[in-house]
Protein backbone atom coordinates (compact mmCIF):
# COMPACT_ATOMS: atom_id res chain seq x y z
CA UNK A 1 0.00 0.00 0.00
CA UNK A 2 1.15 3.48 -0.67
CA UNK A 3 1.80 5.68 2.17
CA UNK A 4 3.90 7.50 4.28
CA UNK A 5 4.76 6.33 7.92
CA UNK A 6 5.66 8.99 10.62
CA UNK A 7 7.26 7.52 14.04
CA UNK A 8 6.15 8.05 16.85
CA UNK A 9 2.77 9.22 16.43
CA UNK A 10 2.48 10.84 19.94
CA UNK A 11 5.71 12.00 21.99
CA UNK A 12 6.24 13.55 25.12
CA UNK A 13 9.55 15.31 26.07
CA UNK A 14 11.33 17.73 28.29
CA UNK A 15 13.45 21.33 27.21
CA UNK A 16 16.51 20.40 25.72
CA UNK A 17 16.59 16.69 24.89
CA UNK A 18 17.26 15.98 21.58
CA UNK A 19 14.82 14.00 19.58
CA UNK A 20 14.07 12.83 15.92
CA UNK A 21 10.52 12.27 14.10
CA UNK A 22 10.99 9.88 11.41
CA UNK A 23 9.09 10.05 7.86
CA UNK A 24 9.62 7.39 5.71
CA UNK A 25 7.64 6.96 1.67
CA UNK A 26 7.25 3.98 -0.64
CA UNK A 27 6.06 5.79 -3.42
CA UNK A 28 9.57 6.80 -4.97
CA UNK A 29 8.75 10.40 -4.42
CA UNK A 30 11.04 12.96 -4.91
CA UNK A 31 9.66 15.49 -2.92
CA UNK A 32 9.41 15.23 0.67
CA UNK A 33 8.28 18.36 3.57
CA UNK A 34 7.48 18.74 7.09
CA UNK A 35 4.74 21.32 8.13
CA UNK A 36 3.53 22.02 11.83
CA UNK A 37 0.24 22.60 12.98
CA UNK A 38 -0.86 24.86 15.20
CA UNK A 39 -4.90 26.61 16.20
CA UNK A 40 -5.50 29.35 14.62
CA UNK A 41 -1.94 29.06 12.43
CA UNK A 42 -2.74 26.31 9.79
CA UNK A 43 -0.47 24.19 8.37
CA UNK A 44 3.42 25.80 7.89
CA UNK A 45 6.15 24.34 6.38
CA UNK A 46 9.06 23.95 7.57
CA UNK A 47 11.93 22.09 5.33
CA UNK A 48 11.47 20.15 2.25
CA UNK A 49 13.66 18.23 -0.12
CA UNK A 50 13.51 17.92 -3.86
CA UNK A 51 15.68 14.99 -4.33
CA UNK A 52 18.56 13.10 -2.22
CA UNK A 53 20.99 15.61 -0.60
CA UNK A 54 18.89 18.72 -1.58
CA UNK A 55 17.09 19.90 1.17
CA UNK A 56 15.69 24.02 1.62
CA UNK A 57 13.76 26.00 4.42
CA UNK A 58 10.45 26.96 4.88
CA UNK A 59 8.82 29.28 6.21
CA UNK A 60 9.59 28.20 10.04
CA UNK A 61 12.52 26.36 10.43
CA UNK A 62 14.38 27.72 13.35
CA UNK A 63 14.66 25.39 15.55
CA UNK A 64 14.79 22.41 13.04
CA UNK A 65 17.33 20.35 11.42
CA UNK A 66 16.14 17.66 8.30
CA UNK A 67 18.43 15.55 6.08
CA UNK A 68 17.63 13.43 3.13
CA UNK A 69 20.16 10.93 2.84
CA UNK A 70 17.61 8.30 1.46
CA UNK A 71 15.27 9.20 -1.47
CA UNK A 72 12.81 7.32 1.22
CA UNK A 73 13.67 9.09 4.23
CA UNK A 74 13.17 12.53 5.33
CA UNK A 75 14.10 12.44 9.54
CA UNK A 76 13.14 15.85 11.05
CA UNK A 77 16.12 16.80 13.99
CA UNK A 78 15.00 19.02 16.80
CA UNK A 79 18.38 19.47 18.61
CA UNK A 80 17.13 21.19 21.83
CA UNK A 81 13.19 20.98 21.59
CA UNK A 82 11.32 24.52 23.70
CA UNK A 83 8.23 24.40 24.40
CA UNK A 84 6.90 26.38 21.45
CA UNK A 85 7.44 23.66 19.16
CA UNK A 86 4.86 22.06 20.85
CA UNK A 87 2.75 20.87 17.63
CA UNK A 88 1.27 18.46 15.72
CA UNK A 89 3.71 17.71 12.80
CA UNK A 90 3.11 16.14 9.45
CA UNK A 91 5.33 14.78 6.45
CA UNK A 92 4.20 14.47 2.86
CA UNK A 93 6.36 13.09 -0.12
CA UNK A 94 5.13 14.31 -3.60
CA UNK A 95 5.78 13.40 -6.85
CA UNK A 96 6.07 17.07 -8.49
CA UNK A 97 5.45 19.54 -5.55
CA UNK A 98 1.74 20.20 -5.39
CA UNK A 99 -0.06 16.68 -5.44
CA UNK A 100 0.84 15.47 -1.87
CA UNK A 101 0.45 12.38 0.41
CA UNK A 102 0.99 13.43 4.24
CA UNK A 103 1.81 10.59 6.73
CA UNK A 104 -0.76 10.70 9.98
CA UNK A 105 0.86 12.90 12.09
CA UNK A 106 3.26 13.22 15.13
CA UNK A 107 1.85 14.99 18.17
CA UNK A 108 4.70 16.30 19.99
CA UNK A 109 4.95 18.18 23.63
CA UNK A 110 7.67 19.54 24.61
CA UNK A 111 7.39 19.96 28.62
CA UNK B 1 0.18 31.22 -4.82
CA UNK B 2 -2.78 32.79 -5.82
CA UNK B 3 -5.08 33.78 -2.86
CA UNK B 4 -8.03 31.44 -2.42
CA UNK B 5 -11.61 32.55 -0.39
CA UNK B 6 -13.32 30.03 1.06
CA UNK B 7 -16.65 30.25 3.31
CA UNK B 8 -15.62 28.93 7.26
CA UNK B 9 -18.50 26.49 7.45
CA UNK B 10 -21.21 24.77 5.56
CA UNK B 11 -23.44 22.21 6.38
CA UNK B 12 -24.64 19.23 4.60
CA UNK B 13 -27.42 16.56 4.67
CA UNK B 14 -25.76 13.02 4.86
CA UNK B 15 -27.00 11.63 1.14
CA UNK B 16 -27.05 15.10 -0.22
CA UNK B 17 -24.84 16.59 -2.86
CA UNK B 18 -22.56 18.78 -0.90
CA UNK B 19 -20.90 21.94 -2.73
CA UNK B 20 -18.35 23.48 -1.54
CA UNK B 21 -17.54 26.95 -3.25
CA UNK B 22 -13.74 28.97 -3.49
CA UNK B 23 -13.03 31.84 -4.78
CA UNK B 24 -9.65 32.55 -6.73
CA UNK B 25 -9.88 35.92 -8.43
CA UNK B 26 -5.84 36.52 -8.68
CA UNK B 27 -5.21 33.15 -10.34
CA UNK B 28 -3.07 33.24 -13.34
CA UNK B 29 -3.29 31.33 -16.31
CA UNK B 30 -1.01 27.91 -15.03
CA UNK B 31 -2.20 27.94 -11.82
CA UNK B 32 -4.05 24.45 -11.00
CA UNK B 33 -6.72 25.03 -8.41
CA UNK B 34 -6.04 21.82 -6.11
CA UNK B 35 -8.45 20.70 -2.72
CA UNK B 36 -7.27 18.48 0.39
CA UNK B 37 -9.36 17.82 2.90
CA UNK B 38 -8.22 17.09 6.70
CA UNK B 39 -10.50 14.91 9.37
CA UNK B 40 -9.95 15.75 12.57
CA UNK B 41 -6.14 16.16 13.05
CA UNK B 42 -5.52 13.38 10.44
CA UNK B 43 -3.03 14.11 7.31
CA UNK B 44 -4.57 16.20 5.03
CA UNK B 45 -5.83 13.90 1.96
CA UNK B 46 -5.38 15.03 -1.80
CA UNK B 47 -8.78 14.79 -3.40
CA UNK B 48 -8.59 16.74 -6.96
CA UNK B 49 -7.13 19.28 -9.23
CA UNK B 50 -7.77 20.91 -12.55
CA UNK B 51 -6.81 23.57 -14.33
CA UNK B 52 -9.56 24.91 -16.81
CA UNK B 53 -11.66 21.81 -17.65
CA UNK B 54 -14.01 20.17 -14.85
CA UNK B 55 -12.73 17.26 -13.49
CA UNK B 56 -14.30 14.18 -11.68
CA UNK B 57 -12.58 11.22 -10.05
CA UNK B 58 -13.80 8.45 -7.32
CA UNK B 59 -13.85 10.82 -4.29
CA UNK B 60 -15.50 14.47 -6.48
CA UNK B 61 -16.18 16.54 -8.96
CA UNK B 62 -14.05 19.99 -9.94
CA UNK B 63 -16.07 22.20 -11.49
CA UNK B 64 -14.23 25.65 -12.51
CA UNK B 65 -16.21 28.84 -14.25
CA UNK B 66 -14.50 29.71 -17.57
CA UNK B 67 -13.03 32.36 -16.26
CA UNK B 68 -11.48 30.28 -13.98
CA UNK B 69 -12.22 33.12 -11.09
CA UNK B 70 -14.14 30.65 -8.74
CA UNK B 71 -14.42 26.82 -8.43
CA UNK B 72 -16.86 23.99 -6.91
CA UNK B 73 -15.70 21.04 -5.10
CA UNK B 74 -18.83 18.39 -5.42
CA UNK B 75 -19.07 15.51 -2.96
CA UNK B 76 -22.24 13.55 -4.63
CA UNK B 77 -23.63 11.58 -2.23
CA UNK B 78 -22.01 13.24 0.92
CA UNK B 79 -21.52 10.65 4.32
CA UNK B 80 -20.93 11.14 7.75
CA UNK B 81 -17.20 10.33 7.10
CA UNK B 82 -16.95 13.40 4.72
CA UNK B 83 -17.49 16.18 7.46
CA UNK B 84 -13.54 17.48 7.69
CA UNK B 85 -12.15 20.90 6.54
CA UNK B 86 -12.13 21.29 3.02
CA UNK B 87 -9.02 23.39 1.95
CA UNK B 88 -8.89 24.89 -1.93
CA UNK B 89 -5.31 25.70 -2.97
CA UNK B 90 -3.77 27.23 -6.18
CA UNK B 91 -0.28 26.78 -6.11
CA UNK B 92 1.86 28.06 -8.83
CA UNK B 93 2.99 25.19 -11.49
CA UNK B 94 4.70 23.92 -11.99
CA UNK B 95 6.32 22.97 -8.48
CA UNK B 96 6.45 26.73 -8.17
CA UNK B 97 5.27 26.44 -4.83
CA UNK B 98 8.56 23.77 -3.99
CA UNK B 99 5.82 22.21 -2.30
CA UNK B 100 4.99 24.36 0.32
CA UNK B 101 1.07 24.36 -0.31
CA UNK B 102 -0.53 27.78 1.44
CA UNK B 103 -3.81 25.92 3.14
CA UNK B 104 -5.42 28.65 4.88
CA UNK B 105 -8.31 28.46 7.01
CA UNK B 106 -10.43 26.09 4.45
CA UNK B 107 -14.29 25.15 4.96
CA UNK B 108 -15.33 23.50 7.69
CA UNK B 109 -17.84 20.93 6.29
CA UNK B 110 -20.16 19.32 8.89
CA UNK B 111 -22.33 16.73 7.19
CA UNK B 112 -25.77 16.08 9.38
CA UNK B 113 -27.55 12.62 9.35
Amino acid sequence: EAQVTQNPRYLITVTGKKLTVTCSQNMNHEYMSWYRQDPGLGLRQIYYSMNVEVTDKGDVPEGYKVSRKEKRNFPLILESPSPNQTSLYFCASSRSGDTQYFGPGTRLTVL
Amino acid sequence: DAKTTQPPSMDCAEGRAANLPCNHSTISGNEYVYWYRQIHSQGPQYIIHGLKNNETNEMASLIITEDRKSSTLILPHATLRDTAVYYCIAPPYPGGSQGNLIFGKGTKLSVKP
